[in-house]
């Protein structure tokens, strides 16, 4: 258990709708990462918080939109979902302070648009 | 950091016998590199990292290398046993050095 909780683990849907993904980072940490891994695909970075604040954009669509909270929890919203969004997504923490540090990550919600 | 490149795509070895992933990066200022072990349908896990003021580091089985100089990092696994079947990611840096880019994957299968 690497301490970053991730809700909910299975979410079904139908196309054109939106959904909201939650991640709650390990205690300490600050900053948190986004990354959509699709069927036998790599790790994408979507984007990265740091203390409530953007850090960092990777290939995040425009449909897409994420942001974290005073308790440093973060949420990963995603709308018009089309049936290639369907993927595993997984948020992972770091202590974030500078530099590349390690991250540690959540058990994943894997998201199937239908 | 930025463009990652990791080689095999897939590895197959029998039990027992070593496996040897390697990664390449193209951001020469780039200090530290993780390695990411995915079993199926769970979360990537770190199993070992090194930073770039070593050239080697060793926890049991596993064991990673780092030549600055080639801007490349290897993973080692000696005496594999199933269990170790997985895929691998290598990470590096991006050149913000704030985030991490990650090769697109080793798929390791051990055979009995």
């Amino acid at each position: 258990d690497s301490g970053v909780t991730q809700t909910p683990k299975h979410l079904i849907t139908a196309t054109g709708q939106r959904v909201t993904l939650r991640c709650s980072p390990r205690s300490g940490d600050l900053s948190v990462y986004w990354y959509q891994q699709s069927l036998d695909q790599g790790l994408q970075f979507l984007i990265q918080y740091y203390n409530g604040e953007e850090r960092a954009k990777g290939n995040i669509l425009e449909r897409f939109s994420a942001q974290q909270f005073p308790d440093l929890h973060s949420e990963l919203n995603l709308s018009s979902l089309e049936l290639g969004d369907s993927a595993l997504y997984f948020c992972a923490s770091s202590v974030g302070t500078s530099g590349p540090d390690t991250q540690y990550f959540g058990p994943g919600t894997r998201l199937t648009v239908l | 950091g930025e463009n990652v490149e990791q080689h095999p795509s897939t590895l197959s070895v029998q039990e027992g016998d070593s496996a040897v992933i390697k990664c390449t990066y193209s951001d020469s200022a780039s200090n530290y590199f993780p390695w990411y072990k995915q079993e199926l349908g769970k979360r990537p896990q770190l199993i070992i990292d090194i930073r770039s003021n070593v050239g080697e580091k060793k926890d049991q089985r596993i064991a990673v290398t780092l030549n600055k100089t080639a801007k490349h990092f290897s993973l080692h696994i000696t005496e594999t046993q199933p269990e170790d079947s997985a895929v691998y990611f290598c990470a590096a840096p991006n050149r913000h050095g704030q985030n991490f880019v990650f090769g697109p994957g080793t798929r390791l299968s051990v055979l009995p």
